[in-house]
């Protein structure tokens, strides 16, 4: 069964620091998908980024990047020059192509917090 | 953003209860999910549908059912509320199995 983990319940920073996110997942499937969404106060679920597993290229967009290993399993998300607006619960996701519906796996999520 | 909207946003209801909660999508997307989100388990599948009259089970699908007669209605319904069942459910959408699923603004549902 896939399972995902994020070690860290939450996190506190100050504006402007980085803060990296893990997450690391297990999976029997040699073909799946990995998601980061975020959760903000507000509550609704924001999608941030998609990766398939024959993708290992690294990718940054603006302030955000992402360092997706499979030697570990891990697939770290990190936010450079934190702002207020990066305050929210950010979850690390997985699906497997092969099982039906496409379902995600979550992890627990990671809190994040930034204080001005 | 997808066009996504679940209704109604809140609800209180009593033990033993039916509740029914909507999805509906202006996406004209295949596939929709319930989820249930709860402290410290992330998002957890409740049920999922592939098409229209469609459906199967997620991990935690015990007392809940679904049904979908339209493309873009998804309903989930509790047949007897429980206290366990006090929760914030979120429907998502994808245009297909591999595709990324995009998720309403969820209902917070309370039962006392």
């Amino acid at each position: 069964a896939q399972k995902v983990t994020q070690a860290q319940t939450e996190i506190s920073v100050v504006e402007k620091e980085d803060v990296t996110l893990d997450c690391v997942y297990e999976t029997r499937d040699t073909t799946y998908y990995l998601f980061w969404y975020k959760q903000p106060p507000s509550g609704e679920l924001v999608f941030l980024i998609r990766r398939n597993s024959f993708d290992e290229q690294n990718e940054i967009s603006g302030r955000y990047s992402w360092n997706f290993q499979k030697s570990t399993s891990s697939f770290n998300f990190t936010i450079t020059a934190s702002q207020v607006v990066d305050s929210a619960v950010y979850f690390c996701a997985l699906s497997e192509a092969g099982a039906a519906g496409n379902k995600l796996t979550f992890g627990g999520g990671t809190r994040v917090l930034v204080k001005p | 953003d997808a066009g996504i909207t679940q209704s109604p946003r809140h609800k209180v209801t009593e033990t033993g209860t039916p509740v029914t909660l909507r999805c509906h999508q202006t996406e004209n997307h295949r596939y929709m999910y319930w989820y249930r989100q709860d402290p410290g388990h992330g998002l957890r599948l409740i049920h999922y549908s592939y098409g229209v009259k469609d459906t199967d089970k997620g991990e935690v699908s015990d007392g809940y059912s679904v049904s979908r007669s339209k493309t873009e209605d998804f309903l989930l319904t509790l047949e007897s509320a429980t206290s366990s069942q006090t929760s914030v459910y979120f429907c998502a959408i994808s245009e297909s199995r591999e595709e990324t699923q995009y998720f309403g603004p969820g209902t917070r549902l309370l039962v006392l």
